[in-house]
């Protein structure tokens, strides 16, 4: 069974003060990781899409990252408009996608 | 070009009572998902179809869910009858099967809110 496990829960953040959210996860044969920004009341909305280790994907302040157990998301400088939940997920060789609980990320001005 | 369309966004009804939510996918996606997310998890697969059929619908509780998909386009959750439970958010997304590239990617609609009291 594909897991997938996120940390921290929540992260509070200074204007300009980069951080990392980790995402940790078991799969059987990976097809993608992907990371998806969730805004309250909102839907997720895709982000990045990784397929194999030593992967990176950039995206103005984010830069997502793949090693074979784990990836992470590098918030550099964030600014309060990146305040929202980070959801990372797998997909497998069953072909679905399974999520993680999400960090909720604030950034205070 | 549109996204993934959910109606109705909101929704609260008494417990007992029924409930249907619908999802128009993005153009020419072939694959539709049903999600549900509860306060503060991530989404957990109800359903997925490819076009008509329903090829995954192992974690919907078909006690009391049920879901179509006519004609491989919109689909239609419903939940009778509703229990207290049931408050979460639905989500509709949609892929395109195909290619790495094109096929992996599931975009998500804005979801439909439901509050059973």
């Amino acid at each position: 069974e594909d897991q997938v496990t996120q940390s921290p829960e929540a992260l509070r953040l200074q204007e300009g003060e980069s951080s990392s959210l980790n995402c940790s996860y078991t799969v059987s044969g990976l097809r993608g990781l992907f990371w998806y920004r969730q805004d309250p009341g909102k839907g997720p909305e895709f982000l990045f899409t990784l397929y194999s280790a030593g992967e990176e994907k950039e995206k103005e302040r984010l830069k997502a990252t793949l090693t074979k157990k784990e990836s992470f998301l590098h918030i550099t400088a964030p600014k309060p408009e990146d305040s929202a939940t980070y959801l990372c997920a797998v997909r497998g060789a069953g072909n679905m996608l399974t999520f993680g609980g999400g960090t909720r990320l604030m950034v205070k001005p | 070009e549109a996204g993934v369309v959910q109606s109705p966004r909101y929704k609260i009804i008494e417990k007992k009572q029924p409930v249907a939510f619908w999802c128009n996918p993005i153009s020419g996606h072939n694959t539709l998902y049903w999600y549900r997310q509860n306060l503060g998890q991530g989404p957990e697969l109800l359903i997925r179809y490819e076009n008509e059929e329903a090829v995954d619908d192992s974690q919907l509780p078909k006690d009391r869910f049920s879901a179509e998909r006519l004609k491989g386009v919109d689909s239609t959750l419903k939940i009778q009858p509703a229990e207290l439970g049931d408050s979460a958010v639905y989500l509709c997304a949609s892929s395109l099967r195909g290619s790495r590239e094109s096929g992996n990617t599931i975009y998500f609609g804005e979801g439909s809110w439901l509050t059973v009291v």
